[in-house]
């Protein structure tokens, strides 16, 4: 099986701009959620979307935003970029009670 | 609150020695845990999980240790090489008041391997 995919792999913005990230989870895996990765604070929830609809958010503003189609591909979205938002953002898929597998995450640079 | 601490932050080793890196967890309802090994600019890699109904759990030169009692669980490699030098990362799902699914991570442990 493919693992999770994302786009784009790197992304660089500039403050007040507004991004838009996609996951595409493993075939058969319903459950996509997203981390912020940043050196100070480590792995960071965002949220978890199961069957489209999003089932845990993490203490995250209302800038970070996310949902999750019919066929479970993912987006997540920040709007109003600002500089402490450069993070490796990582997306990852799960099965049932199953630990999630990660994707190869979207690097983005805040300028 | 949600919390999983993880310790050492770093951990040298020779080659062919044993390393332990252990992790604390708050939420009691938590069911899996699972470790992951992330190598330099490479995505976090699930290297092995353990049940809540199981005490110990080994995949060839690794194991992981869960004492639900104390909260703690731990991961052993043994027999070291080069090659698992890396930053490892502990996590626990956060079950409790109905989330499911959220995992609250460790703050990684950086493994070196001397040759």
């Amino acid at each position: 099986k493919a693992g999770v995919t994302q786009t784009p792999r790197y992304l660089i913005k500039t403050r007040g701009q507004q991004v838009t990230l996609s996951c595409s989870p493993i075939s058969g895996h319903r459950s996509v959620s997203w981390y912020q990765q940043t050196p100070g604070q480590g792995l960071q929830f965002l949220f978890e979307y199961f069957s489209e609809t999003q089932r845990n958010k993490g203490n995250f503003p209302g800038r970070f935003s996310g949902r999750q189609f019919s066929n479970s591909r993912s987006e997540m979205n920040v709007s109003t970029l600002e500089l402490g938002d450069s993070a490796l953002y990582l997306c990852a898929s799960s099965l049932g009670l199953r630990p999630p597998f990660f994707g190869p995450g979207t690097r983005l640079t805040v300028l | 609150g949600e919390n999983v601490e993880q310790h050492p932050s770093t951990l040298s080793v020779q080659e062919g020695d044993s390393a332990v890196i252990k992790c604390t967890y708050s939420d009691s309802a938590s069911n899996y845990f699972p470790w992951y090994k992330q190598e330099l600019g490479k995505r976090p890699q699930l290297i092995i999980d353990i049940r809540s109904n199981v005490g110990e759990k080994k995949d060839q030169r690794i194991a992981v240790t869960l004492n639900k009692t104390a909260k703690h669980f731990s991961l052993h490699i043994t027999e070291t090489q080069p090659e698992d030098s890396a930053v490892y990362f502990c996590a626990a799902p956060l079950k409790s008041s109905g989330n499911t699914g959220k995992l609250i991570f460790g703050q990684g442990t950086t493994l070196q391997v001397k040759p």
